[in-house]
């Protein structure tokens, strides 16, 4: 079974910038694979920020970038603020219908 | 104003069967995909299926197929994820999402599903 991978966390200094990577086990994620991103807060519901390799969401900050790296997709934060702290899945499309997460980052702003 | 909004939160013992909801507005809810994600506690999203509701026509998660059922009542606007008989691992916050072409743009404010004896 394919498995999506992720940097379980990440650390970025307030102002800073950060790559997050979402890669697969066997294989490189293109830009069939539709990613996405999202980012979930603690007893909050998950909220889009990414779709289509490099579409915001509406109302996401332009800070806030998605694209391909070599062989994953990356989600990059441009001016960390600490609000940002979060963690961060990202989902892949598998086809026929199919999606799988990733098993998100843990985003801390020290 | 798109919103999917979820049915409250559940208690219920191991071997019960349970349906939960997620009823769209805003939009045309036959034209895009409803997915369901399960978030156990203190764990991470994980994608278990989702339904056209055009066509009722369902896939699954291999983790979660046999587990769950996904249907969807097109005449009210209405999805659901269904359990014969619960098992205590059932224990999770779970979603409702839907999905564009190219991933999930709207997402339901949760259901919580205790189970316990």
């Amino acid at each position: 079974q394919t498995v999506v991978t992720q940097e379980p966390s990440f650390s970025v200094s307030p102002g800073g910038t950060v790559t997050l990577t979402c890669g697969l086990s066997s294989g490189s994620v293109s830009t069939s694979y539709y990613p996405s991103w999202y980012q979930q807060t603690p007893g909050q519901a998950p909220r889009t920020l990414i779709y289509n390799i490099n579409t915001r969401s509406s109302g996401v900050p332009d800070r806030f970038s998605g694209s391909i790296l070599g062989n994953k997709a990356a989600l990059t934060i441009t001016g960390a603020q600490a609000d940002d702290e979060s963690n961060y899945y990202c989902v892949l499309y598998m086809g026929s219908g199919i999606s799988v997460f990733g098993g998100g980052t843990k985003l801390t702003v020290l | 104003e798109v919103q999917l909004v979820q049915s409250g939160a559940e208690v219920k013992k191991p071997g019960e069967s349970l349906k939960i909801s997620c009823k769209g507005s805003g939009y045309s809810f036959t034209n895009y995909w409803i997915g369901w994600v399960r978030q156990m506690p203190g764990k991470g999203l994980e994608w278990m299926g989702i339904i056209y509701p055009g066509d009722s026509d369902p896939r699954y998660s291999p983790s979660f197929q046999g587990q769950v059922t996904i249907s969807a009542d097109k005449s009210i606007s209405t999805a659901y994820l269904e359990w014969s008989s619960l098992k205590a691992s059932d224990t999770a916050m779970y979603y409702c999402a839907r999905r564009n072409t190219y991933g999930y743009d709207f997402w339901g404010q949760g259901t919580l599903v205790t189970v316990s004896s």
